[in-house]
């Protein structure tokens, strides 16, 4: 089973500074997905990024990025010149590829959570 | 595009009554559907997953019984929380796959706040 953990629990970062949030994960899968999702308070779950296993570079979403290391099954974010707008939840996610005539339908493993919350 | 809609957004019921929350795609043909309760301050947990025409599969501990879940078209997928109690209390979220195959994007609903009194 694919498990997925964050570590920290809170964050705080002033605004316009950077911060990176952590997650590791543990599968035996070669193939699959990344994400790291908002959820502000409204609870609304946002996609902010997400990293294919097979791509070696690192993904980019403006000043959203992550530092993908796939041996040591390590998936950070960081955010760039934080806004207030980023206070919120964020939550690593995990999904296997979808098998042809399997049983695996794009399930998301979701880590713990993070709460950020950006000062002003 | 790729909208997910859940109808109500928050709903209070009676003990022993049963409540159903719906979930609809508005854009978009949603093959699979995903279910999700969470607590404040706490992770989304797997619930279960339907398929448009087939029964659902429940997560290992989820009470099939007592969440019934129905995907009776590519748009709309229903969960009707039977015989409630206040532990059922908690919010709920659904999310959709846009089509078949290889794709992999799942949109989520803004959720249902559920209080059971």
């Amino acid at each position: 089973a694919q498990t997925v953990t964050q570590s920290q629990p809170e964050m705080s970062v002033q605004e316009a500074e950077t911060v990176t949030l952590s997650c590791t994960y543990d599968t035996s899968e070669n193939n699959y997905y990344l994400f790291w999702y908002k959820q502000p308070p409204s609870r609304q779950m946002i996609l902010v990024i997400r990293q294919e296993a097979y791509k070696q570079q690192n993904a980019t979403e403006n000043r959203f990025s992550v530092n993908f290391q796939k041996a040591a099954k390590s998936f950070s974010l960081k955010i760039s010149d934080s806004q207030l707008g980023d206070t919120a939840m964020y939550f690593c996610a995990f999904m296997t590829p979808i098998n042809a005539g399997g049983t695996s339908y794009g399930k998301l493993t979701f880590g713990q959570g993070t709460i950020l919350t950006v000062h002003p | 595009g790729a909208v997910v809609s859940q109808h109500p957004s928050w709903v209070i019921c009676k003990s022993g009554t049963s409540v159903k929350i719906e979930c609809r795609s508005l854009d978009f043909q949603a093959t699979t559907m995903f279910w999700y309760r969470q607590f404040p301050k706490q992770s989304l947990m797997l619930m279960a997953t339907s398929n448009e025409g087939s029964k659902a599969t429940y997560e290992q501990g989820v009470e099939k019984d007592k969440f019934l879940i129905n995907h009776a078209s590519l748009t709309l997928s229903t969960l009707t929380v039977t015989s409630a109690h206040p532990e059922d209390s908690s919010f709920y979220i659904c999310s959709a796959r846009n089509g078949s195959g290889w794709s992999y994007e799942q949109y989520f609903g803004p959720g249902t706040r559920l209080t059971v009194t």
